[in-house]
């Protein structure tokens, strides 16, 4: 059974320049969220996927979007990249419980990204 | 607003134990996890607790005061591998997403 998987593993990026992270969620799960990990931080939200469609998004501009698609794979986009998104990105899976939210998140080993 | 608080950095000694505090102010609370992450790797989930009281779980206990907003993460028989950053996290069911609110980490360094 597949854990929660994320590519690439490293990135290295320009400012101004656009990158896209991808996450395939463990098996059975449905549910994707992102977090922004900046060294010597803890994780912040930066929105979460459910059927599709953003459900809830944290305090992140723009820039930042995403997709998930019907087999709930998903990628976190960011355009117009500043030195301060460069970050350890994680990618969290869950499975939505009827009425309760969703469950327990598992992290992938997430992307190091680093803006020049 | 959400805020959890916890101590940046502690030191101890290999055998010992050690306890992680952690405060928090949040709305839609429901449910406080640690996690263990070692420089450069990913989370990875130690304990979680939902109603008042001590989860064991062999050398890591967690205990929670929901009525305080406080909670600690209790290591004992200390090994070198211990030494990483511990994240408490407290879920919030706002928005019905059950996002994972973090603290900033405490920085455990387990000396021999």
């Amino acid at each position: 059974d597949a854990g929660v998987t994320q590519s690439p593993t490293h990135l290295i990026k320009t400012r101004g320049q656009q990158v896209t992270l991808r996450c395939s969620p463990k098996s059975g799960h449905d549910t994707v969220s992102w977090y922004q990990q900046a060294l010597g931080q803890g994780p912040q939200f930066i929105f979460q996927y459910y059927e599709e469609e953003e459900r809830q998004r944290g305090n992140f501009p723009d820039r930042f979007s995403g997709h998930q698609f019907p087999n709930y794979s998903s990628e976190l986009n960011v355009n117009a990249l500043l030195l301060g998104d460069s970050a350890l990105y994680l990618c969290a899976s869950s499975k939505r419980l009827r009425d309760r939210g969703v469950g327990e998140q598992y992290f992938g080993p997430g992307t190091r990204l680093t803006v020049t | 607003g959400q805020n959890i608080d916890q101590p940046t950095e502690m030191t101890a000694t290999e055998g010992a134990i050690v306890q992680i505090n952690c405060t928090y102010q949040t709305s839609g609370f429901n449910g406080l996890f640690w996690y263990q992450q070692h420089a450069g790797e990913a989370p990875t989930f130690l304990s979680y607790n939902v109603l008042d009281g001590l989860e064991e779980k062999g050398r890591f206990s967690s205990f929670l005061s929901r009525s305080k907003g406080y909670s600690y993460l209790l290591l004992k028989e200390l090994q070198m591998k211990d030494s990483a950053s511990y994240l408490c996290a407290v879920r919030d069911n706002s928005g019905a997403t059950n996002k994972l609110i973090f603290g900033t980490g405490t920085l455990l360094a387990v000396q021999p």
